[in-house]
């Protein structure tokens, strides 16, 4: 079985402090991904990666970073953590898309707490 | 860029009904995943549908690429099927998914 994991599960910060969310797979891919879930939004993606020392924005990159030092490991980092990052956290992982079907496997998520 | 929209928001039903939730994407889909949000947070992927029809347990899927959109019938609810239901789509661009604000279901018993 296919495996992500995330660390801390969940956090409190204060506004302006660093925070770093850490993910790791075990499942050999290629992809990893990062998104956040807020109450009456879907899931959006923020960075992605698909090979180690690169990193790709997604559709809501401002105010995080992302560093991809592995294959296995995706941290995101919030150098000036705001009120308005505070939501939940999902990492993910897929393998290359060769055009065939390709499936997206998440962590457990990080609840994170700006106050 | 992309939409997902998903409906009913929200579904109650008794323990044993059938239920189906729809989504519908503005744009050509070359993926399409269902998943399972628990009540928990938790998120596990269903199954991966990006045209016809797929089954698995008691969820089937059919997906009209060109109609762009995409069904997922519950048959014979049970009180553990309750949580929120995403459809996500990746677009041209590749490897990115659109994800929808799901649909709630709770089954009663």
């Amino acid at each position: 079985e296919a495996a992500v994991t995330q660390s801390p599960r969940s956090k409190v910060a204060v506004t302006g402090g660093k925070v770093t969310l850490s993910c790791h797979q075990t499942n050999n891919h290629d992809y990893m991904y990062w998104y956040r879930q807020d109450t009456g939004h879907g899931l959006r993606l923020i960075h992605y990666s698909y090979v180690a020392d690169s990193t790709e924005k997604g559709d809501i990159p401002d105010g995080y970073k992302a560093s991809r030092p592995s294959q296995e490991n995706f941290s995101l980092i919030l150098e000036l953590a705001s009120l308005s990052q505070t939501a939940v956290y999902f990492c993910a992982s897929s393998d290359v898309d060769w055009g065939s079907s390709y499936e997206q496997y998440f962590g457990p998520g990080t609840r994170l707490t700006v106050l | 860029g992309q939409q997902v929209q998903q409906s009913p928001a929200s579904l109650v039903l008794q323990e044993g009904e059938n239920a189906e939730l729809q989504c519908n994407f503005s744009s050509t889909a070359t993926q399409l995943q269902w998943f399972y949000q628990s009540p928990g947070g938790s998120l596990v992927s269903l199954l991966s549908n990006p045209s016809g029809t797929k089954h698995t347990g008691r969820l089937t899927s059919t997906t009209v690429t060109k109609e762009r959109r995409s069904s997922l019938h519950i048959s014979s609810s049970q009180t553990t099927d309750s949580g929120t239901y995403l459809c996500a789509i990746e677009g041209s661009a590749g490897n990115k998914l659109t994800f929808g604000i799901g649909t709630r279901v709770l089954v009663r018993p």
